[in-house]
């Protein structure tokens, strides 16, 4: 069965640094997703990529953060300096198409010291 | 603001037993609902959706009923194993939007 695949599993920063997380979508599909989840927390949406641009994005997703499809099969999230409040699961999600199920990666954990 | 939320925080059950769990949901424009798995360490894993059109929609041992009167969804899952043993997140898409708005998520136990 297909899935989306998210490289690192963890990732460990010093506050300041930068970050690249790397998602590898399903293959067919098109809509592409980040999400966070903070320890013991909900599942809060960063922002939504379709045809190479962004089509919506949280207030949470802010100058720092940024993403690309580099080659057309990574998506991935940078985030340029790193604060200790970025510390969360990071989690991809794709979609066929807009409004239709979401497959969720197994997510990046990402600690910032 | 719109929010999605659970009634209960943690529920255990017996195995065997069926389960219920509740998310209220205060977008009354949103069409379109997923209940996610979510084990410890793994992503969400789609467990079932249902379109606002909808009031009831069966899968393999689970249920998702839709009451869009009092904006309540719930999740039943039937003679409940070991395995379901997870926190389940309702989420909701209001109509316009792609992004999934999440509850804050319910812990199932299941006691063997």
């Amino acid at each position: 069965e297909p899935e989306v695949t998210q490289t690192p599993s963890h990732q460990v920063t010093q506050m300041g640094q930068e970050v690249i997380l790397r998602c590898v979508p399903i293959s067919n599909h098109l809509y592409f997703y980040w999400y966070r989840q903070i320890l013991g927390q909900k599942v809060e949406f960063l922002v939504s990529f379709y045809n190479n641009e962004i089509s919506e994005k949280s207030e949470i997703f802010d100058d720092q953060f940024s993403v690309e499809r580099p080659d057309g099969s990574n998506f991935t999230l940078k985030i340029r300096s790193t604060k200790l409040e970025d510390s969360a699961m990071y989690f991809c999600a794709t979609a066929t198409s807009r409004g239709n199920e979401q497959f969720f990666g197994p997510g990046t954990r990402l600690t910032v010291l | 603001g719109e929010s999605v939320g659970l009634h209960l925080p943690t529920l255990s059950v017996q195995e065997g037993d069926n389960s219920i769990i509740n998310c209220a949901y205060s977008n009354s424009a949103s069409d379109y609902f997923i209940w996610y798995k979510q084990e410890s360490g793994k992503g969400p894993q789609f467990i079932i959706d249902i379109r606002s059109n909808m009031d009831k929609r069966q899968g393999q041992r689970v249920t998702v009923l839709l009451n869009k009167t009092v904006k309540h969804l719930s999740l039943q899952i039937a003679a409940t194993q070991p395995g379901d043993s997870a926190v389940y997140f309702c989420a909701e898409t209001p109509p316009g939007n792609t992004p999934l708005v999440f509850g804050k998520g319910t812990r199932l136990s299941v006691i063997a």
